[in-house]
């Protein structure tokens, strides 16, 4: 069983640019969750999704930023108009929710998008 | 919101010695995470304990949920336990996790 898996790994580019960052979970995942990190922080919830719902954003994420998951699977995250203050780690993690509070839904990460804005 | 601190904010040790590494939180959580990042940025999951005593190797958790508080231990440590350890905490369950600042460990040989 292969892990989350995000891709590009670092991007750069210049301020004013749009990005779009790509996150694919663990198969059997329906809860997928972004989280930004930046240097010498603890990882900041950005939002989730349960199959191709969004359940939750945090106020992190400003109007420049959207996440989608379509189809239930793979989701994107995109920065328009990017300014250099969203320089960090883009994380991506999925769990498996079951539909009762029981679990455990333990949250498993990918490697990380590390963006620049120059 | 929850507050998570962690401490110690950095640790030097020397390869061979052991560690404890403490996490507190302000509420109460349905559920509690440590990992480890390494050097590349990647989190690696350690524990999933909400409460009571886990061990995987040189590593053990415990979480007494009563009194918000959750130690990390590390015994016999080793220049690739060197990283980042965070501790995570969720409220609801399967919602957002809460991260501290994290611990900085260096071991060194």
């Amino acid at each position: 069983d292969t892990g989350v898996s995000q891709d590009p790994r670092h991007k750069i580019t210049k301020r004013g640019q749009n990005v779009t960052f790509r996150c694919d979970p663990i198969s059997e995942h329906n809860r997928l969750y972004w989280y930004r990190q930046t240097l010498g922080q603890g990882p900041e919830f950005l939002t989730y999704f349960q199959n191709e719902a969004q359940l939750e954003k945090s106020r992190l994420l400003s109007d420049r930023f959207s996440a989608e998951r379509p189809k239930g699977s793979f989701s994107t995250l995109e920065i328009q108009r990017t300014e250099q203050g969203d320089s960090a780690m883009y994380l991506c993690a999925s769990s498996h929710w079951t539909g009762t509070l029981a679990g455990p839904y333990e949250q498993y990460f990918g490697p990380g998008t590390r963006l620049t804005v120059t | 919101g929850i507050q998570v601190e962690q401490s110690p904010p950095d640790l030097i040790l020397q390869e061979g010695a052991n560690s404890t590494l403490r996490c507190n939180f302000s509420d109460s959580v349905n559920n509690l995470q440590w990992f480890h990042q390494n050097p590349w940025g990647q989190l690696i999951n350690l524990f999933y304990i909400p409460s009571g005593t886990k061990q995987n190797g040189r590593l053990s958790a415990t979480t007494v949920a009563t009194e918000r508080y959750s130690l990390l231990y590390i015994s016999s440590s080793q220049t690739t336990d060197s990283g980042v350890y965070f501790c995570a905490v969720e409220l609801t369950s399967g919602s957002r996790l809460t991260f501290g600042e994290g611990t900085q460990l260096t071991v060194n040989p």
